[in-house]
């Protein structure tokens, strides 16, 4: 259980267009996901927290007009890259926590998908 | 206060080796300390992980230490294998205190398991 499917795995945009990723998880509902950006050898740096039917929360330095994310139901959160330039190319990976604990009282969900390698050309 | 570091940076053991990684966090309220393993091109899987109020956890090959006291965490990788060649996160969150607390990683360390 507690699979979350990521789309795109790749994508290449011209530089000034705006690029689309999807967060499914696929067999419990998420009240809340996250999205993260990761540079070559790099951790992982949180862009922003997404609550079903509410606003995003951004992390500081994220620009929230240039990364738009929706999460319109308990299953999908979209985040969109908007006016993407080069700067903008990356590993975007998203992750989904379900809405009730599962019984493992240590697998407390995050669930990661297997992220989307964005190239802005 | 929510930085997590880790070390080592990267790390080279030999096929059937102890693989260990270390990580030290500062918020004592952190209350869940998950690893991660990441190919790749991969998201990262989750690996094993522990509450504070245990000092150790084993599952299989991989074992996780915990130092409450001195505010560190480890990894212990027995019988390395090729296989294990990946980037491991450590991670710490306060899962208990609200629905959706975020995970704050470390940086990583990049292991290669030769033959």
């Amino acid at each position: 259980g507690a699979v979350v499917s990521q789309h795109p795995s790749r994508v290449i945009c011209k530089s000034g267009t705006s690029v689309k990723i999807e967060c499914r998880s696929l067999d419990f509902q998420a009240t809340t996901m996250f999205w993260y950006r990761q540079f070559p050898k790099q951790s992982l740096m949180l862009m922003a927290t997404s609550n079903e039917g509410s606003k995003a929360t951004y992390e500081q330095g994220v620009e929230k007009d240039k990364f738009l994310i929706n999460h319109a139901s308990l299953t999908l959160s979209t985040l969109t890259v908007t006016s993407a330039h080069p700067e903008d190319s990356s590993f975007y990976i998203c992750s989904a926590r379900p809405r009730f604990l599962l019984r493992d009282r240590v697998n407390y969900g995050y669930t990661f998908g297997s992220g989307t390698r964005l190239t802005v050309v | 206060q929510q930085q997590v570091k880790q070390s080592p940076q990267s790390l080279i053991v030999q096929k059937g080796g102890i693989s260990i990684i270390n990580c030290a966090y500062e918020n004592t309220a952190f209350d869940y300390f998950p690893w991660y393993q990441q190919f790749p091109g991969k998201g990262p899987a989750l690996l094993i992980a522990i509450r504070p109020d245990v000092s150790e956890k084993k599952e299989g090959r991989f074992t996780i230490s915990f130092n409450k006291s001195a505010k560190q965490f480890s990894l212990h990788i027995m019988d390395s294998q090729p296989g294990d060649s990946a980037t491991y996160f450590c991670a710490a969150s306060l899962i208990l205190t609200g629905g959706g607390n975020k995970l704050t990683f470390g940086t990583g360390t990049q292991l290669k398991v030769e033959l």
